[in-house]
Formats: structure tokens, C-alpha cells, sequence
């Protein structure tokens, strides 16, 4: 199975502030990438697909970017409404695998 | 208003069997591939497995953790797939979610349903 994983765990960071992270994925899965944000209690929300695609009706200041092994998900200039756990997903091949999950609490 | 609605899950013993539904409407399941993710309590996302319908037949494929014990159905008239879970496991404990897979975006799930949990325990 692909292994994904995330960095950092856990990011403290401040309203306005530009939020980088990373997924990695144990071989290569060319663009077959996806990133979903989770609130508490709630399902995940699909953002970026095909690594760099953003998902209809999500706010352009989420970007995805990288291909092959390396991925990123930036959020130019966090809203309060962002503050939640992000995961990436590969569907390369199977089975589908996700990252262990980044949260993003608040600073 | 395209959703997907789980139901069915609850409390059953080690050993016991349960029957999760997933009710799409505002488009029609057997025209995708449909997953099914589960999430232990205070932990990731785990896929569980798929269905996708080829020339009028159901195929599937199962994560390893639940090959042999899950198995997953759709009915066309019902526009509801379905996930039986045999030999609960404890560890099978989580909030099982289906999601809709679209090819196109590189098989991202694009529609997930609310959530139904299921807990495994004496």
C-alpha cells in the first residue's frame, strides 16, 4: 500500500496568516491527489482534486500544488471558518490511502 | 439537492453482523464509483471499499482490514448502496461514511453522506 504522509501534525496559526502544508507519498502517484478539510462532528469537504484542481464553490485563497511524490496544500490568508483538520488522499493505485491528518487550531 | 444519507449503524457484540444503507438522491449511484470510509473515534480516515457497476454488473474491491467480512451492494431501485458488515470486530468501532467518487477529477470523493456510527462492543 502507498504510504501518505502529512506535515506538520498540528499548526497554530493566526487569522490573515498564509499556511503551507505538506503531504509525501511512499512512491509515486503522479497527479492522483485530493485534499478534504474535516470540522468536528462533521464529514470531510472535498477541496483539490487531481493535486491542483480546486473543487467548485471553495474559496480561491485554498491552492494545490506537486505531482509525483510531494504535494501542498496553501491557504494564502486563513479565515476563521478554516480552522479544522486537513487530510490528503492518493488514488494511484489501490487501495486508496490517506495522509494521517494535519490540524489547524487556532494561534 | 445532490446528498447521501447513511443509516443502520448502532451498538452490536464482537461477532455480530450489521446492515449500513446510503440513500443518494439528486443524481443516480449506479452511474458511479461509490466508497465507503470509516473513522475510528479521535482518529484518521480509513477507506473500507468500492463499487463501481460495468455492463449492468456490480464489481467491489475491499480494504484488507475488512476483505472477507464486508461486502457491498447497491440497489438500482432504491438508488441506495449498502455495506454488510459480518464479524464485527472491536476494532471495527467508527462513524461509517459513503462518498461518491468522480473519475473525472482522478477519483476524488466529491459528495460524502452525514455519518453513521457504529460501535462494536460487549
Amino acid at each position: 500500500d502507498i504510504q501518505m504522509t502529512q506535515s506538520p501534525s498540528s499548526v497554530s496559526a493566526s487569522v490573515g496568516d498564509r499556511v503551507t502544508i505538506t503531504c509525501r507519498a511512499s512512491q509515486g502517484i503522479n497527479s492522483w491527489l485530493a485534499w478534504y478539510q474535516q470540522k468536528p462532528g462533521k464529514a470531510p469537504k472535498l477541496l483539490i482534486y487531481a493535486a491542483s484542481s480546486l473543487q467548485s464553490g471553495v474559496p480561491s485563497r485554498f491552492s494545490g500544488s506537486g505531482s509525483g511524490t510531494d504535494f501542498t496544500l496553501t491557504i494564502s490568508s486563513l479565515q476563521p471558518e478554516d480552522f479544522a483538520t486537513y487530510y490528503c488522499q492518493q488514488a494511484n493505485s489501490f487501495p486508496p490511502t490517506f495522509g494521517q491528518g494535519t490540524k489547524l487550531e487556532i494561534k | 439537492e445532490v446528498q447521501l444519507v447513511e443509516s443502520g449503524g448502532g451498538l452490536v457484540q464482537p461477532g455480530g453482523s450489521l446492515r449500513l444503507s446510503c440513500a443518494a438522491s439528486g443524481f443516480t449511484f449506479s452511474d458511479h464509483y461509490m466508497d465507503w470510509v470509516r473513522q475510528a473515534p479521535g482518529e484518521g480516515l480509513e477507506w473500507v471499499g468500492r463499487t463501481r457497476k460495468k455492463a449492468n454488473t456490480y464489481t467491489t474491491e475491499y480494504a484488507a482490514s475488512v476483505k472477507g467480512r464486508f461486502t457491498i451492494s447497491g440497489d438500482d431501485s432504491k438508488n441506495s448502496l449498502y455495506l454488510q458488515m459480518n464479524s464485527l470486530k472491536t476494532e471495527d468501532t467508527a462513524v461509517y461514511y459513503c462518498a461518491r467518487v468522480v473519475v473525472i477529477t482522478n477519483d476524488a470523493l466529491d459528495i460524502w453522506g452525514q455519518g453513521t456510527m457504529v460501535t462494536v462492543s460487549s
